[in-house]
C-alpha cells in the first residue's frame, strides 16, 4: 500500500509567477483535501476534492484552484503568487466524505517560497 | 463555528519527565477531535482521535488524551516521554462540512 506522495519537495518562484502542486492519493482512497501551513502556524484548510469534484472549500481567493483526476490524484494551481504564498502546502487523502470520512492521511507536503 | 485553541505554543520537558498538552475547542455541534505530531520536514501524523464513546482515547507512541465535553477540552498526555518525542502537536477538530481546523501547534522539545 503506497501513501501520499507530493511533488516538488521544495520550489521558488517570484511573485506574479504561478505554481502547480502535485499529489497523489493513497491506494484506494477517493478524497484529497489541501492545506496550507505558513510557517509557525497551524494548516488551513484550502479545499477538497470528491470523485474529481470540488467539495468544500476554505478562505482562500479564487486563485487558489485545484483538479482530481479519475485516477484521484489531484493537482493544486495558484495563480498571480504572493510572497504571503510562502508556506508548506500539504496534501491528505481519505475514503468518503462527510460522517463516513475515514482517517485522513497526510504527504510530506510541498514547501514553496515566493521572492 | 469551531475553533481549536492551543494554551501553550512552547513545552519544554526533561526525558522521562510526563507531559501535558492543552487543548481547548469550540463547538455548537458534535465533535470529532485529532492529535495528529508533524516531526521536522515531514508531513502530519495521526496520533489518536475522538469519534465517540470512551472519552479516554489512547494513540500510538503512549500518547492518550481525554475529551471532556464540560470543559471543552481535549489534553493530550504522555506519562514519561523519550528524546524522540521532540515535535510539533497540532489539535484538530472536524467539522461538519469534513475539514479539518486545526489550532496554531505546540513545540514539545524534550531534553536529556
Amino acid at each position: 500500500e503506497t501513501g501520499v506522495t507530493q511533488s516538488p519537495t521544495h520550489l521558488i518562484k517570484t511573485r506574479g509567477q504561478q505554481v502547480t502542486l502535485r499529489c497523489s492519493s493513497q491506494s484506494g482512497h477517493n478524497t484529497v483535501s489541501w492545506y496550507q501551513q505558513a510557517l509557525g502556524q497551524g494548516p488551513q484548510f484550502i479545499f477538497q476534492y470528491y470523485r474529481e469534484e470540488e467539495n468544500g472549500r476554505g478562505n482562500f481567493p479564487p486563485r487558489f484552484s485545484g483538479l482530481q483526476f479519475p485516477n484521484y490524484s489531484s493537482e493544486l494551481n495558484v495563480n498571480a503568487l504572493e510572497l504571503d504564498d510562502s508556506a508548506l502546502y500539504l496534501c491528505a487523502s481519505s475514503l468518503g466524505t462527510g460522517l463516513n470520512t475515514g482517517e485522513l492521511f497526510f504527504g510530506e507536503g510541498s514547501r514553496l517560497t515566493v521572492l | 463555528a469551531q475553533s481549536v485553541t492551543q494554551l501553550d505554543s512552547q513545552v519544554p520537558v526533561f526525558e522521562e519527565a510526563p507531559v501535558e498538552l492543552r487543548c481547548n475547542y469550540s463547538s455548537s455541534v458534535s465533535v470529532y477531535l485529532f492529535w495528529y505530531v508533524q516531526y521536522p520536514n515531514q508531513g502530519l501524523q495521526l496520533l489518536l482521535k475522538y469519534l465517540s464513546g470512551s472519552t479516554l482515547v489512547k494513540g500510538i507512541n503512549g500518547f492518550e488524551a481525554e475529551f471532556n465535553k464540560s470543559q471543552t477540552s481535549f489534553h493530550l498526555r504522555k506519562p514519561s516521554v523519550h528524546i524522540s518525542d521532540t515535535a510539533e502537536y497540532f489539535c484538530a477538530v472536524r467539522s461538519i462540512t469534513d475539514k479539518l481546523i486545526f489550532g496554531t501547534g505546540t513545540r514539545l522539545q524534550v531534553f536529556p
